[in-house]
C-alpha cells in the first residue's frame, strides 16, 4: 500500500513555536499532498509537492520530500492557535490519493 | 463558488433502515470521490467517478453500499440495510482532474455524520 503514515500521531506546542510533522510511505509516488482538517469539518488542501521536487514553501508552510527515503515533512513556522487541527499527508501513485491517519496538532495560546 | 455541498449534515437512523447521502460537486469538476472516516480506520476511499462513470469501487465495503452519479452535478451514496458499524463521517470530494490526470487537488465537502443505532 502507498498509504502515508504520519508521525507523531499527536503534537502539542506553544503558540509561536514551530511544528514539524512527518510522513512516510511505501511505494513510488507521483506527488504528495498535505491537507488540514479542523474539528467537524472537511479536509482542506494545503500544498502539493511533485516527486521531482525536494522542497516547497507556501506562507508559513514548508514541505520537503525525500523520495529515496520515501518520506516527507511539513513544517509550520510561528504557529498560531488557529493552526490547531489534524494534518494529513496523501500520496498519489497509480491510484487516486491515499490518506494517512493524520497528526493531531494542538497549539496552546 | 459554494464548494462541495453534502446533505444531510447529520443522519441518525436505526439498524436495517436505508440511508441515502447526497453530494453536489463543484461545477466544472470532472472527478468525484466518496470517503468514509472513522477513528479506527482513518479516511478510506470508497469509490470514485470520472465524468460520471464509476472508475474504481473496490473500497466499497459490502454489497449493502452503492453509489450513483446520474449527472455531473449530483451523486448519491446509499446504504441498505444500514448497520451500527456503518456509523462514521462520510465525505464527498471533487477535483478538476480528468481521466488522464485524475489525481489533483481535492476539494472536500463538510461531511455527513451518520449514526446507526
Amino acid at each position: 500500500s502507498q498509504q502515508g503514515e504520519e508521525d507523531p500521531q499527536a503534537l502539542s506546542i506553544q503558540e509561536g513555536e514551530n511544528a514539524t510533522m512527518n510522513c512516510s510511505y511505501k511505494t513510488s509516488i507521483n506527488n504528495l499532498q498535505w491537507y488540514r482538517q479542523n474539528s467537524g469539518r472537511g479536509l482542506v488542501h494545503l500544498i502539493l509537492i511533485r516527486s521531482n521536487e525536494r522542497e516547497k514553501h507556501s506562507g508559513r508552510l514548508r514541505v520537503t520530500l525525500d523520495t529515496s527515503k520515501k518520506s516527507s515533512s511539513l513544517l509550520i513556522t510561528a504557529s498560531r492557535a488557529a493552526d490547531t487541527a489534524s494534518y494529513f499527508c496523501a500520496t498519489e501513485g497509480n491510484t487516486p490519493l491515499v490518506f494517512g491517519k493524520g497528526t493531531r496538532l494542538s497549539v496552546i495560546a | 463558488d459554494a464548494g462541495v455541498i453534502q446533505s444531510p449534515r447529520h443522519e441518525v437512523t436505526e439498524m436495517g433502515q436505508e440511508v441515502t447521502l447526497r453530494c453536489k460537486p463543484i461545477s466544472g469538476h470532472n472527478s468525484l470521490f466518496w470517503y468514509r472516516q472513522t477513528m479506527m480506520r482513518g479516511l478510506e476511499l470508497l469509490i470514485y467517478f470520472n465524468n460520471n462513470v464509476p472508475i474504481d469501487d473496490s473500497g466499497m465495503p459490502e454489497d449493502r453500499f452503492s453509489a450513483k452519479m446520474p449527472n455531473a452535478s449530483f451523486s448519491t451514496l446509499k446504504i441498505q440495510p444500514s448497520e451500527p458499524r456503518d456509523s462514521a463521517v462520510y465525505f464527498c470530494a471533487s477535483s478538476p482532474g480528468s481521466w488522464f490526470n485524475i489525481t489533483d487537488t481535492q476539494y472536500f465537502g463538510p461531511g455527513t455524520r451518520l449514526t446507526v443505532l
